[in-house]
This record gives C-alpha cells, sequence and structure tokens, in this order.
C-alpha cells in the first residue's frame, strides 16, 4: 500500500536551533516527492525532489532525497518564529492522479 | 490513523456538465474540510472551508456558486463543479480535521478532473 509517514508529528524548539524533519514513503514508480508549508490556511510549495542526493535549497530552507532510503530530509537552520508552521511531505501516485500526503510535522519555534 | 478518501479519482466530463466529488473521514468526525485545487508544479490553493452543518467559507475569487460544497455530515463533504469548462480542469484535494484536534489535518488522495 502507497503512503507517506512523517516525523516527529510535533517539534518545539528555541530560536536559532537547527530542525531536520524527516518524511519517509513507500510508492510504486516514484516520480517526485514535494515538501510544503502549512501556516493558517493553504499549504505553500517549499521543493519538489525527484533525483537522490541532489539538496535543494532556500535561504535557510535546505531537502535532499534519498531514494535508496525512501526517505526525504527537510532541514531549517537557524530557526525564526516565523517558521512555525505545519509541514507536509507529499509524493504523487505513479499515475499522477493522486498525491499521498503525509500527516505533517507541527514545528513550534519559541523566541 | 486517521484515513480520508475521495471519490471518484479520476473523472472526465464533457463541458457544461456538473460534477461531484465526495470527500469522507473514514474512521474520524471531520468538524472541518478544506478543499483544495492544484495546479502542476505549484502548490495548493485553499477553495473554501466547510464546517458541518453550515454554509462553507470561500477565498477570494473562488466562484460559490460554481463550486458548491455541502458538508452534511461529520463524515462526509461534497464538491460539485457546476456547468464545468475545460478551464476547471484541474487536480481536487480535500482534507479533514478531527474533534479535539486542531492541529492536524488528513489529506484525501485527490480527485484528477479533466473537462473536454
Amino acid at each position: 500500500e502507497d503512503k507517506v509517514v512523517q516525523s516527529p508529528l510535533s517539534l518545539v524548539v528555541h530560536e536559532g536551533d537547527t530542525v531536520t524533519l524527516n518524511c519517509s514513503y513507500e510508492v510504486t514508480n516514484f516520480r517526485s516527492l514535494l515538501w510544503y508549508k502549512q501556516e493558517k490556511k493553504a499549504p505553500t510549495f517549499l521543493f519538489m525532489l525527484t533525483s537522490s542526493g541532489i539538496e535543494k535549497k532556500s535561504g535557510r530552507l535546505s531537502s535532499i532525497l534519498d531514494k535508496k532510503e525512501l526517505s526525504s530530509i527537510l532541514n531549517i537552520t537557524a530557526t525564526q518564529t516565523g517558521d512555525s508552521a505545519i509541514y507536509l511531505c507529499a509524493v504523487p501516485s505513479n499515475t499522477g492522479n493522486q498525491f499521498y500526503f503525509g500527516t505533517g510535522t507541527s514545528l513550534t519555534v519559541i523566541p | 490513523g486517521a484515513v480520508v478518501s475521495q471519490h471518484p479519482s479520476r473523472v472526465i466530463c464533457k463541458s457544461g456538465t456538473s460534477v461531484k466529488i465526495e470527500c469522507r473521514s473514514l474512521d474520524f468526525q471531520a468538524t472541518t474540510m478544506f478543499w483544495y485545487r492544484q495546479f502542476p508544479k505549484k502548490s495548493l490553493m485553499l477553495m473554501a472551508t466547510s464546517n458541518e452543518g453550515s454554509k462553507a467559507t470561500y477565498e477570494q475569487g473562488v466562484e460559490k456558486d460554481k463550486f458548491l460544497i455541502n458538508h452534511a455530515s461529520l463524515t462526509l463533504s461534497t464538491l460539485t463543479v457546476t456547468s464545468a469548462h475545460p478551464e476547471d480542469s484541474s487536480f481536487y484535494i480535500c482534507s479533514a480535521r478531527g474533534l479535539g484536534n486542531q492541529e492536524t489535518q488528513y489529506f484525501g488522495p485527490g480527485t484528477r478532473l479533466l473537462v473536454l
């Protein structure tokens, strides 16, 4: 059964800390893995990963895919209170007709 | 764990027809359900938020008469795309938030709509 699992479910850190969020997946004919940040409303797109070992970076956020381990990590360095959100990982099905989402990691950054 | 299903997973229809998409929470009661639309390689766009037994709250720019949302029970919400046009072709995703758990949304697998 295709699925996506994220860990931890929730995380509380202090400003300036570095966090690593995990996403593991089981899907037939893997195509890509997407990370989203969700604050109050719609999740916003962060990264799409298709190739193993190639880091994608945007400011303090970075992500990398490991196809051997069927997983991805999202790193946030020097966290700020504005990073508080739910981070979602999603993997399209092999046909692209469905998205399998993890339940998300709720990150809270304390000043 | 909490499971949300959507039906159908894929639908092709002719322009001008209406299409109904169902979103069900299978093992929990969903006080709030969200409907999203996703364009290729882009982020999800929240269309509307529906609370059981009350009218849906639509996001700015979303036509409520075109995208009819009904949340008649704690386990079922429906999105009806009325008089569908090719530009309505997209990937529609619902999510559900359960009683007593305001942190987590559980997403359905999505419905691919193609309007010819």
